[in-house]
């Protein structure tokens, strides 16, 4: 059965670093998203993305943050300036078409540490 | 804005017990509604959906009905397994927008 993939599953980064969180979406998917999970806490909406724009995002995603869909098979989630906040596991989602009704499928997810 | 609220966790039973974690949520209009399970280790599987009123989503076991009247979506099983052991999360999605919101989850112990 076809699963999103992600990488890499454990991210140890330096507050202030650059970082780039990378996700294999199901290949036939054209939406895609993500999440991210502080400990302990709800899993949050992130970003949406669909035909090689944002097409809908969260307050959490500020000028920090930036997607990308560099090829046709991975899209990836830029932290700029990591802050200690940033820390969470990240999850990336794909669906054939918009959420609304769609049933989104989940990657593993991606635990940044930021120190 | 859209809102889900889920019973605090931790859920601990015995094998075999039933099980409900009841979820309600806030939303204009009529949302599609979904019951995620997360595995130790693991990231987010979906365990069932409904997308209108008195649908009833079931797999594995698990059943949740759309209430749109009690605006609820509990989650049941009649006879859960130690392998049930998980953090369960409602959600939601709506019309014109594209994300899920989720409620804080529910984690379930199931002892032998």
């Amino acid at each position: 059965e076809p699963e999103v993939t992600q990488t890499p599953s454990h991210q140890v980064t330096q507050m202030g670093q650059e970082v780039i969180l990378r996700c294999v979406p199901i290949s036939n998917h054209l939406y895609f998203y993500w999440y991210r999970q502080i400990l302990g806490q709800k899993v949050e909406f992130l970003v949406s993305f669909y035909n090689n724009e944002i097409s809908e995002k969260s307050e959490i995603f500020d000028d920090q943050f930036s997607v990308e869909r560099p090829d046709g098979s991975n899209f990836t989630l830029k932290i700029r300036s990591t802050k200690l906040e940033d820390s969470a596991m990240y999850f990336c989602a794909s669906s054939p078409r918009t959420g609304g009704t769609d049933t989104q499928y989940f990657g593993p997810g991606t635990r940044l540490t930021v120190l | 804005g859209n809102s889900v609220t889920q019973m605090e966790g931790p859920v601990t039973l015995s094998e075999e017990a039933f099980l409900t974690i009841n979820c309600t949520y806030t939303a204009t209009g009529y949302p599609s509604l979904f019951w995620y399970v997360q595995y130790p280790g693991e990231g987010l599987q979906l365990l069932l959906k409904a997308t209108k009123a008195d649908d009833k989503g079931s797999n594995k076991g698990f059943e949740a009905t759309y209430r749109k009247e009690t605006t609820s979506f509990h989650l049941e099983k009649g006879s859960v397994q130690v392998s049930d052991s998980a953090v369960y999360f409602c959600a939601l999605s709506q019309g014109g927008s594209e994300k899920l919101v989720f409620g804080k989850g529910t984690k379930l112990t199931v002892n032998p």
